[in-house]
């Protein structure tokens, strides 16, 4: 799975939009990326995932960049309870039987 | 969606004592398992991979024989800490990875004394 690289931090207002960024220059064809969320002392939350075109459902949007190589999670109207640790990761949808490979993530604070 | 049900949420137990966690999936069958383990402010690491019917499938640098996994049946993994001691104290995670996508248990915190 390619590798991925995130901001460590970000800070947003509750009520604006959060846009965490995601690198993943090395992506190739086959990969999917996904967006994960760790709310404090909880398991993982799906959030979104893509391949090319940009994906929108009731919890955010995901914008990917035309080559692919970088990616933008956006929560519309951040409230408190999105604060939490997002995990971006990519890999091949198909490699089911292999585990998702967490890196460091970003950790967003929504403030009132 | 489907649910994965992981038990206790939270345990404490003394030192040398072996403590068993549960991972059940409930609206699915999980041939495949993963168990995870986070320390504080750190991100989650992969410890096993638990196949039904078959050994499971250990990191590199997690003792098999301290971290026993059986996945007896399609609905059921469990992860048992034997001998523990005050360095396992950690928060453990399983996830499965049914059709619709992964999904994850809500974490067992292990304190142990």
């Amino acid at each position: 799975d390619a590798k991925t690289t995130q901001p460590p931090s970000m800070d947003c207002a509750e009520g604006r939009a959060a846009n965490l960024p995601c690198n993943h220059s090395t992506i190739s064809g086959n990969e999917y990326v996904y967006w994960y969320r760790q709310i404090h002392s909880q398991g993982p939350q799906y959030i979104i995932h893509g391949l090319k075109n940009n994906e929108t459902n009731e919890m955010a949007s995901l914008i990917i960049t035309e080559d692919r190589k970088s990616s933008t999670l956006i929560l519309p109207h951040a409230t408190l309870r999105d604060t939490a640790v997002y995990y971006c990761i990519v890999r091949v949808v198909s490699n089911s039987g292999y585990a998702l490979n967490f890196g460091k993530g970003t950790s967003l604070l929504v403030t009132p | 969606g489907a649910v994965v049900s992981q038990h206790p949420s939270r345990v404490i137990c003394k030192s040398g004592t072996s403590v068993k966690i549960e991972c059940r999936s409930l609206d699915f069958q999980a041939t495949t398992m993963f168990w995870y383990r986070q320390f504080p402010k750190q991100s989650l690491m992969l410890m096993a991979t638990s196949n039904e019917g078959s050994k499971a499938t250990y990191e590199q640098g997690v003792e098999k024989d301290k971290f026993l996994i059986n996945h007896a049946s399609l609905t059921l993994s469990t992860l048992t800490v034997t001998s523990a001691h005050p360095e396992d104290s950690s928060f453990y995670i399983c996830s499965a990875d049914p059709p619709n996508g992964y999904t994850f248990g809500s974490g067992t915190r292990l304190t142990v004394v």
